[in-house]
């Protein structure tokens, strides 16, 4: 059962523009999301969370959208840079609960051409 | 780098052997997280210990299963190996308490199993 939900396996975007990612989740008792970029062959490296009283969370070019009605996140990356291509997974835990483990989503492949 | 140690960075072996992976947290870091990635799927939580004692568990297998040594570093068992046990296996680490609830990722151990 995935709880986390990456629906767009892939995604390319000309550079300077915004690139767009999308998540959803289905357990309510998500409070706190995270993004991970991946490069090939490097672990997951964190890049912005943000905690369910918010629902806008900014560094730099990077700003994540929480819409807990919805159940959905989105991150928005402006402008979109070539090394930003790599593999965006986006992650939830329940931390109300004492839990740090994240549930992850499947990822979305940026491509983002020169 | 994240500062936690995953070795070995790729593993060959064949159906029906035993193996382990071994991972160093960072300095300081009191929990540890496994987890697996297969062919394009997402990161699936395995198991998470902190400071020497299970945590939290997910879909791990009865054939895994991990331990923290007083060092804090922790090995992950896989036994009777097959096929569909080739992954990459991710570590992570983290500072338990109030903070950013980010997770610190090793490199991986890619695992094929022939």
């Amino acid at each position: 059962d995935q709880q986390v939900k990456q629906n767009s396996p892939s995604l390319s975007v000309q550079e300077g523009r915004i690139s767009i990612l999308n998540c959803d989740y289905t357990n309510s008792m998500f409070d706190y999301f995270l993004w991970y970029k991946k490069y090939p062959a490097e672990g997951p490296t964190f890049l912005i969370s943000i905690s369910s009283i918010k629902d806008k969370n900014e560094d730099g070019r990077f700003t994540v959208f929480l819409n807990k009605s919805a159940k959905h996140l989105s991150l928005h990356i402006v402008p979109s840079q070539p090394g930003d291509s790599a593999v965006y997974f986006c992650a939830a835990s329940a931390r109300r609960t004492g839990a740090n483990n994240l549930f992850f989503g499947t990822g979305t492949r940026l491509t983002v051409i020169p | 780098d994240s500062g936690v140690t995953q070795t070995p960075k790729h593993l060959i072996t064949a159906t029906g052997q035993r193996v382990t992976l071994r991972c160093s947290p960072r300095s300081g870091d009191l929990s540890v997280y496994w987890y697996q990635q297969s062919l394009d799927q997402g990161l699936q939580f395995l198991i998470q210990y902190y400071n020497g004692e299970e945590r939290a568990k997910g879909n791990i297998l009865e054939r895994f299963s991990a331990q923290q040594f007083p060092d804090l570093h922790s090995e992950l068992n896989l036994s009777s190996l097959e096929l569909g046990d080739s992954a990459l296996y991710f570590c992570a680490s983290s500072v338990e308490g109030p903070g950013t609830g980010e997770l610190f990722f090793g490199e991986g151990s890619r695992l094929t199993v022939l």
